[in-house]
């Protein structure tokens, strides 16, 4: 089936350690997106790519990296440097245009 | 960005319908209007989106002011499944512009039994 793939669903890691969240999508979209979402809050876009090596920062990007080696993969790394990365990660893609875009289930990833 | 402005909350009865406000005054020429909803511990799926005419689908519809600075989201008829945040986006089909896709906290739907 098409549709866009988020691991893992929970993530535990050590203070000060870096840690990559994987994206994957299998719908040939252009662009893929990173979001960042903690609790009773909306989502906050951190990093955003529409073609393969290329990608722009969003509103939160500090403390994040990402890489678009592939059209189908986009893995975000929380890095030591985010002061408190805590939160729920949301991927998505979506083709050109005004198509609508398409979102993984999350990942939880905790900090401990 | 041109932004846009929902109420923080609404609650709903089970079978009637739920009217979503969303305020975007600052709306360019070539500004879609995006609806996402979005169901706890979930991602957001999409709803539907709309330039200038009303639209329809299966989920809502969609009724957009003549000036285009105001849309509403309509749930005919809800349900519990219908309880989730409504997140109303402005995506920007100008030429040269990037994909950028930028939220708001949105509206928080509550229906009751």
């Amino acid at each position: 089936d098409g549709g866009i793939t988020q691991s893992p669903k929970y993530l535990f890691r050590k203070e000060g350690q870096n840690v990559t969240l994987s994206c994957e999508q299998n719908l040939n979209h252009d662009a893929m997106y990173w979001y960042r979402q903690d609790p009773g809050q909306g989502l906050r876009l951190i990093y955003y790519s529409q073609i393969v090596n290329d990608f722009q920062k969003g509103d939160i990007a500090e403390g994040y990296s990402v890489s678009r080696e592939k059209k189908e993969s986009f893995p975000l790394t929380v890095t030591s440097a985010q002061k408190n990365p805590t939160a729920f990660y949301l991927c998505a893609s979506s083709l050109q245009g005004q198509t609508e875009a398409f979102f993984g289930q999350g990942t939880r990833l905790t900090v401990v | 960005d041109a932004k846009t402005t929902q109420p923080n909350s609404m609650e709903s009865n089970e079978e009637e319908p739920v009217h979503l406000p969303c305020n975007h005054s600052t709306i360019s020429g070539t500004d879609y209007i995006h609806w996402y909803r979005q169901l706890p511990s979930q991602g957001p799926e999409y709803v539907i989106h709309g330039l200038t005419s009303n639209v329809n689908n299966r989920m809502a519809s969609l009724a957009i002011a003549e000036d285009r600075k105001s849309s509403t989201l309509i749930l005919h008829r809800a349900t519990l499944r219908d309880a989730a945040v409504y997140y109303c986006i402005l995506r920007d089909a100008g030429r040269g512009n990037d994909y950028k896709l930028s939220f708001g906290a949105g509206t928080t739907v509550t229906v009751r039994a």
